[in-house]
């Protein structure tokens, strides 16, 4: 089973800074295979990206997606209060479907 | 617009069994390209993929849970649904019911209801 993993664990930035979250996968990982996810306190995750670097319907530009290997990063440009979330990584692993621990991104 | 909501106790027994179904909206379950899964968060923690239904009935499931889990659809109702057996309180968590996805050769969960919380307690 794929792993992975995501730092930091909480990154405290404050509006309009740039965030750069990763998640590295433990063993070699298609980028078709990898989507990232934002939840706000109290509500459903809300998909962001698939594919690795494909920004899912209605998503704002500040956000994108890169790889490199097995480390994925999500990059927010521009931080808008309604950033401040939880942010997850996920895999397809041929069987079975995880996700990451969590970046928990405050405000500073 | 696709909407999914789930349904069900809000509070199961321990070694009991526990009960959701998932209704939808907007699309069609038995449509070809998408599969209906569950997904759950213990409180606190996060996101763990339960499994899904494939729109001609077949299913995958999350190798640590497959021996209790159990989903099942009724197309005509546009719902499908969630066995857990053998609860406990490990169990508890929020449920998620939500739609993946393939696009591209990309596999992604792209609509979410809003989940309901499930207390496995006595």
């Amino acid at each position: 089973e794929i792993v992975l993993t995501q730092s930091p664990g909480t990154l405290s930035l404050s509006p309009g800074e740039r965030a750069t979250l990763s998640c590295r996968a433990s063993q070699s990982l298609s980028s078709n295979y990898l989507a990232w996810y934002q939840q706000r306190p109290g509500q459903a995750p809300r998909l962001l990206i698939y594919g690795a670097s494909s920004r899912a319907t209605g998503i704002p530009d500040r956000f994108s997606g890169s790889e490199s290997g097995t480390d994925f990063t999500l990059t927010i440009s521009r931080l808008e209060p309604e950033d401040f979330a939880v942010y997850y990584c996920q895999q397809y692993g041929g069987t079975s479907y995880t996700f990451g621990q969590g970046t928990k991104l405050e405000i500073k | 617009q696709v909407q999914l909501q789930e349904s069900g106790p809000g509070l199961v027994k321990p070694s009991e069994t526990l009960s959701l179904i998932c209704t939808v909206s907007g699309a069609s379950i038995d449509r070809g390209g998408f599969c209906w899964s569950w997904i759950r968060q213990p409180p606190g923690k996060g996101l763990e993929w339960i499994g899904f239904i494939h729109p001609g009935g077949t299913t995958s499931y999350n190798p640590s849970l497959k021996s209790r889990v159990t989903i099942s659809a009724d197309t005509s109702k546009s719902q499908f649904s969630l066995r857990l057996t053998s609860v406990t309180a490990a169990d508890t968590a929020v449920y998620y019911c939500a739609r993946r996805a393939y696009t591209s050769a990309s596999f992604y969960f792209d609509y979410w209801g809003q989940g309901t919380p499930v207390t496995v307690s006595s």
